[in-house]
């Protein structure tokens, strides 16, 4: 099976910081690669699919790029509401795998 | 606006059963593939198992082929996981996910429930 492998598994940035995640496949999975978003005590949120198209409601601030086994998230501008865990998701195939998460906290 | 209401969890212990629903409204399961994940306490995400929208088709992770099964009432709108051989490692809560699109591949998971807590203890 294919692993998703998170990169760092937390961080600490100031607002307005820019922000990278790095998610990698142990395989080639294409564009096929998911994040969300989950805040704490609440239920994950679709922030991105097909690597780099934002889900409807998701602010522009959020960004995807990568292809093949390595993959990025990007926030532009660190904002307060924005502590939250992402999780990358492969969905090329089954199973369905997720990263192990990246805890994002304002410094 | 897409709601999934999941129902079913509590204590259970080690070696029983329990079964999962997850009623859905404003889509039809017939269309979209439906998912179960999991969160154990203060651990990340784990997907679980799927069924294949317009086909039915099964899906599982490899931990769990054999003790649960996914399934459907398509008259009822409405997801199912019963879960079998309960281990402590399954406690978690359970969400079901909807499919993000009828292309394939596609199973990303655009709507969530809120989940139901499943606790395997003695």
């Amino acid at each position: 099976d294919i692993q998703m492998t998170q990169s760092p598994s937390s961080l600490s940035a100031s607002v307005g910081d820019r922000v990278t995640i790095t998610c990698r496949a142990s395989q080639d999975i294409g564009k096929y690669l998911a994040w969300y978003q989950q805040k704490p005590g609440k239920v994950p949120q679709l922030l991105i699919y097909g690597t780099s198209t934002l889900q409807s409601g998701v602010p522009s601030r959020f960004s995807g790029s990568g292809s093949g086994a390595d993959f990025t998230l990007t926030i532009s501008s660190l904002q307060p509401e924005d502590v939250a865990t992402y999780y990358c998701q492969k969905y090329n195939s089954a199973p369905w795998t997720f990263g192990q998460g990246t805890k994002v906290e304002i410094k | 606006e897409v709601q999934l209401l999941e129902s079913g969890g509590g204590l259970v212990q080690p070696g029983g059963s329990l079964r999962l629903s997850c009623a859905a409204s404003e889509f039809s399961i017939s269309t979209y593939s439906m998912n179960w994940v999991r969160q154990a306490p203060g651990k990340g995400l784990e997907w679980v198992s799927a069924v294949d929208g317009p086909t039915g088709t099964t899906y599982y992770m490899d931990s769990v082929r054999g003790r649960f099964t996914i399934s459907r009432d398509t008259s009822k709108n409405t997801l199912y996981l019963q879960m079998n051989s309960l281990r402590a490692e399954d406690t978690a809560i359970y969400y079901c996910a909807k499919k993000g699109t009828t292309a394939s591949p596609g199973n990303y998971f655009d709507w969530w429930g809120q989940g139901t807590l499943v606790t395997v203890s003695s």
